[in-house]
């Protein structure tokens, strides 16, 4: 069974510090890992990563995949209470579609 | 822009009745998937669709769930003597599946309070 760990599940930081989120996973036919910012509601999608496409960066968001060591970072630079939210981290197999979610990182940055 | 839509947003209802959940899709996606979020976790998925057709199911949907998508657009999902334990968050997900790779967008979810 697919497998996703978070770490850490929370984080308390202050505006304008830079954090930095972890994902592993075990994945059987892995495809690809993606990011979603969960405020109140719908999960938004941040960032896919795959095998041809390893980092991505948008703004003051970056992520990195390491498939030898089987996970991935999503970096936050320069904080903004704005950023606050539920961090989830999904993997995705070549087979099917479905997405096996982490049980995300809650961020918390005070002004 | 249209994303995905769910009704109701909320569903309170007592142990034993049945409750239906609407799901419409961003309008040129062709997959749609469920999944269900309860506090702390994150989403599980239920199952999806590629058109009308119901492609993949997970273990957690019992034979009290049941999921339609019958032309290809919007989908309901079913759960039939409802239990304490189904309360949780139902979300709803669509993507571009004639493009592979495209991610998953969600909508914002239909809550189920079971009393």
């Amino acid at each position: 069974e697919d497998k996703v760990v978070q770490s850490p599940l929370s984080l308390v930081v202050h505006e304008g510090d830079t954090v930095t989120l972890n994902c592993s996973y075990e994945v059987t036919n892995f495809r690809s890992l993606l990011w979603y910012k969960q405020e109140k509601k719908a999960p938004t999608f941040l960032f896919m990563l795959t095998s041809s496409g390893i980092e991505k960066k948008s703004g003051r968001l970056s992520s990195i995949l390491d498939k030898k060591e089987l996970s991935s970072i999503l970096n936050i630079t320069a904080t903004q209470t704005g950023d606050s939210a539920i961090y989830l981290c999904a993997v995705r197999r070549t087979s099917g579609s479905r997405l096996t979610f982490g049980e995300g990182t809650q961020l918390t940055v005070n002004p | 822009d249209t994303g995905v839509s769910q009704n109701p947003r909320h569903k309170i209802t007592k142990r034993g009745q049945n409750v239906t959940f609407r799901c419409d899709p961003i309008s040129e996606h062709n997959r749609l998937y469920w999944y269900r979020q309860t506090l702390g976790q994150g989403p599980e998925f239920l199952t999806y669709f590629q058109n009308e057709a119901q492609l993949e199911k997970s273990r957690l949907l019992s034979d009290r769930f049941s999921a339609e998508r019958p032309k290809g657009s919007f989908s309901t999902l079913e759960i039939q003597r409802t239990e304490q334990g189904d309360s949780a968050m139902y979300l709803c997900a669509s993507s571009l599946g004639y493009r592979e790779g495209q991610p998953q967008h969600f909508g914002d979810g239909t809550r189920l309070s079971i009393l």
